[in-house]
């Protein structure tokens, strides 16, 4: 089993619609979260960065994190065609030999068509 | 633009092969990650230098090697090269080396292994 699972999509959405995309993982000792987007073969760029559980909104992104049941969502509102690109999720630790370096998912694969 | 610079962008060679990729960090990050993206594996994490020293390792082939220098910048070697090494390789820098520290990533590396 990979520590970080995350359902590749693809996902395909109209122009407005809420996109909602989530990972789960199995590490307990994961308590940075993060989203990246990833424009076709270029650097991810980080969207969200959280802490631990609980809600954070950022203009039409909210990053919700349940550590009870290790899910991590990224909900986005009034989807537009630029958001058009491969999503990631990442995690870190915060203790251990491997403190710092990030876990990802596959990555989902959004199109928002007009 | 992340601040995280990456040369070459492209790189075409044979197998058996040497190559070195560059990384530049953002200015002031101490921190410097190292992670190989493949079709089949995804986003995996390599290595991690701070502040000139080796601080974590991933999955990195005995073939591959790194080093941070004075200056921060850094370097992937990447030897006896093989057409499964193909792939994109991305730096990324962090202010610090804890896992609440946000993770910056550069443009990528597209090595093409023929």
């Amino acid at each position: 089993q990979k520590e970080v699972e995350q359902d590749p999509g693809p996902l395909s959405v109209p122009e407005g619609a809420i996109v909602s995309l989530n990972c789960t993982y199995s590490n307990s000792a994961f308590q940075y979260f993060m989203w990246y987007r990833q424009y076709s073969r270029k650097g991810p760029e980080l969207l969200m960065y959280t802490y631990s559980s609980g809600n954070k909104e950022d203009g039409r992104f909210t990053a919700q994190v349940d550590k009870s049941s290790k899910y991590i969502s990224l909900f986005i509102r009034d989807s537009q065609p630029s958001d058009s690109a491969t999503y990631l999720c990442a995690m870190s630790a915060n203790r251990g030999s491997t403190l710092g370096r990030l876990y990802f998912g596959r990555g989902t694969q959004l199109t928002v068509w007009p | 633009d992340s601040g995280v610079t990456q040369t070459p962008k492209h790189l075409i060679t044979a197998t058996g092969q040497r190559v070195t990729l560059r990384c530049s960090p953002r200015s002031g990050d101490l921190s410097v990650y190292w992670y190989q993206q493949s079709l089949d594996q995804g986003l995996q994490f390599l290595i991690q230098y701070y502040n000139g020293e080796e601080r974590a390792k991933g999955n990195i082939l005995e073939r591959f090697s790194a080093q941070q220098f004075p200056d921060l910048h850094s370097e992937l070697n990447l030897s006896s090269l093989e057409l499964g090494d193909s792939a994109l390789y991305f730096c990324a820098s962090s202010a610090e080396t804890g896992g609440q520290d946000e993770q910056y990533f550069g443009p990528g590396t597209r090595l093409t292994v023929t």
